[in-house]
C-alpha cells in the first residue's frame, strides 16, 4: 500500500530560523513528489520533483529529492511569520493515477 | 472568476438531510477530484473524474454520490450522513489524470458539519 510519512508533525521556531521538513515515501510506481502549503483552506502548489539530486528553489524555499533513499526535504531559510502553515507532501503514483498525501507538518513561526 | 471555486464554503446539516457540494474549475482542465480532510489525518482521495468519467473510487460509502456533468463542474451529493463525516471537503483539478505533470489546483473547500 502506498504510504507517505512526514516529520516532524509539528514545529515551532522563531522568525529568522531555518527549518527542514522531511517526507519519506513508499509508492509502487513513483512518478513525482509534490510539496504544497496550506494556510487556511486550499493547499497551494510549491514544487514538483521528479529527478534525484536536483534542487528546486523559489526565494527562501528549496527542495530536493532522493529517489534511492525515498525521501525529500523542504528547506525554508530566514523564516517569516507568513511561513506559518501546514506543509503537505504528496507522491504521484503513476499506476494508480492519484496523489497520496502525507499527514502534513504544522509549522509555526513566532515573531 | 479564476481557478477552482467551491460552494457553499460552510454547511451544517442533520443526518437526515440531503445536500450537494459544488465545484467549478475555470482552468480548462480535464480531471477533477474530491478529497476529504479530517482533523489530524492526511488528505483522503474520494473520487477522481477524467474527461467526465469516474476513474477512481476509493471505497467511499454510498452516502456520498459524485456527479460530473462536464469537465468544468463536479458535484458531491450527500444524504444520510454521519457525524464522523464532518470534515473539510476539497475539490481539485489538473490538466489530466495520470499525466506526467500532475499538479493539482485546489479550491477553498467546504467545511461540513453533520449534527
Amino acid at each position: 500500500e502506498d504510504k507517505v510519512v512526514q516529520s516532524p508533525l509539528s514545529l515551532v521556531v522563531h522568525e529568522g530560523d531555518t527549518v527542514t521538513l522531511n517526507c519519506s515515501y513508499e509508492v509502487t510506481n513513483f512518478r513525482s513528489l509534490l510539496w504544497y502549503k496550506q494556510e487556511k483552506k486550499a493547499p497551494t502548489f510549491l514544487f514538483m520533483l521528479t529527478s534525484s539530486g536536483i534542487e528546486k528553489k523559489s526565494g527562501r524555499l528549496s527542495s530536493i529529492l532522493d529517489k534511492k533513499e525515498l525521501f525529500s526535504i523542504l528547506n525554508i531559510t530566514a523564516t517569516q511569520t507568513g511561513d506559518s502553515a501546514v506543509y503537505l507532501c504528496a507522491v504521484d503514483d503513476q499506476g494508480a493515477q492519484k496523489l497520496v498525501f502525507g499527514q502534513g507538518t504544522r509549522l509555526t513561526i513566532n515573531p | 472568476e479564476t481557478g477552482v471555486t467551491q460552494t457553499p464554503r460552510h454547511l451544517v446539516m442533520g443526518m437526515t438531510n440531503k445536500k450537494s457540494l459544488k465545484c467549478e474549475q475555470h482552468l480548462g482542465h480535464n480531471a477533477m477530484y474530491w478529497y476529504k480532510q479530517s482533523a489530524k489525518k492526511p488528505l483522503e482521495l474520494m473520487f477522481v473524474y477524467s474527461l467526465e468519467e469516474r476513474v477512481e473510487n476509493n471505497s467511499v460509502p454510498s452516502r456520498f454520490s459524485p456527479e460530473c456533468p462536464n469537465s468544468s463542474h463536479l458535484f458531491l451529493h450527500l444524504h444520510t450522513l454521519q457525524p464522523e463525516d464532518s470534515a473539510l471537503y476539497l475539490c481539485a483539478s489538473s490538466q489530466r489524470a495520470g499525466a506526467s505533470y500532475n499538479e493539482q489546483f485546489f479550491g477553498p473547500g467546504t467545511r461540513l458539519t453533520v449534527l
